[in-house]
């Protein structure tokens, strides 16, 4: 069980949009510790996709944007396209314990 | 564009220890903190820990009574150690650039990862 909380899966049809959240709590995105985003394909390592909560890296198209609020974050993509289907994780600081990097359990996005 | 290798042994059997290298290449070793993460088949992302180049290290408190990580500058590479491996262990490993600062880090360069298997 993951420390930060996303739906398993999230679908939509070519063209719309879709958002992915990401729950935490108060000892780690609530602690105003940032969220990054990273999209995984079958098979392959791990790309981010966000960093620092909203800063989309050189060659990230602006169909992929994100936020955080509270104890929460999302990520959100527009103009949905067959190629976006992937696995998306959060990725946060936990203050709890030692302190440690977490991850979210990972949302598989379906394109309808 | 900085680029990671991961290299080692893919079968570990039970109780013994599984080591695993990351070379660098692209760039130097130097400055950033570089990092272990592991997927067990199926499974979700688990941060193992990091080590900057000046050997300053520090490691997830679920494995870092298991776990040492080195960094050796003049090969450009760094090192994962995990003593007493499970079947739990079987996982794909990726080594990474961690980026950022104080505890707001993330990870901007991936290896390809490997798969370790723990069986006898």
């Amino acid at each position: 069980q993951s420390v930060l909380t996303q739906p398993p899966s999230v679908s939509g049809a070519p063209g719309q949009r879709v958002t992915i959240s990401c729950a935490g709590s108060s000892f780690n995105i609530g602690g105003r510790y940032d969220v990054h985003w990273y999209r995984q394909f079958p098979g392959t390592a791990p790309k981010l996709l966000i960093y620092a909560n909203t800063i989309r890296p050189s060659g990230v198209p602006d169909r992929f944007s994100a936020s955080k609020s509270g104890t929460s974050a999302s990520l959100a993509i527009s103009g949905l396209q067959a190629e976006d289907e992937a696995v998306y994780y959060c990725q946060s600081y936990d203050i709890s314990l030692s302190g440690f990097v977490i991850f979210g359990g990972g949302t598989k996005l379906t394109v309808l | 564009q900085v680029q990671l290798q991961e290299s080692g042994p893919g079968l570990v059997k039970p109780s013994e220890t599984l080591s695993l290298a990351c070379s660098v290449s692209g760039g130097s070793i130097g400055t950033y903190y570089w990092s272990w993460i592991r997927q067990p088949p199926g499974k979700v992302l688990e941060w193992i820990g990091d080590i900057h180049y000046s050997g300053i290290s520090y490691y997830n408190p679920s494995l870092k009574s298991r776990v040492t990580i080195s960094v050796d500058t003049s090969k450009n590479q760094f090192s994962l150690s995990l003593s007493s491996v499970t079947a739990a262990d079987t996982a794909v490993y990726y080594c990474a650039r961690r980026e950022g600062s104080y505890h707001d880090y993330y990870f901007d360069s991936w290896g390809q990862g490997t798969l370790v298997t723990v069986s006898s």
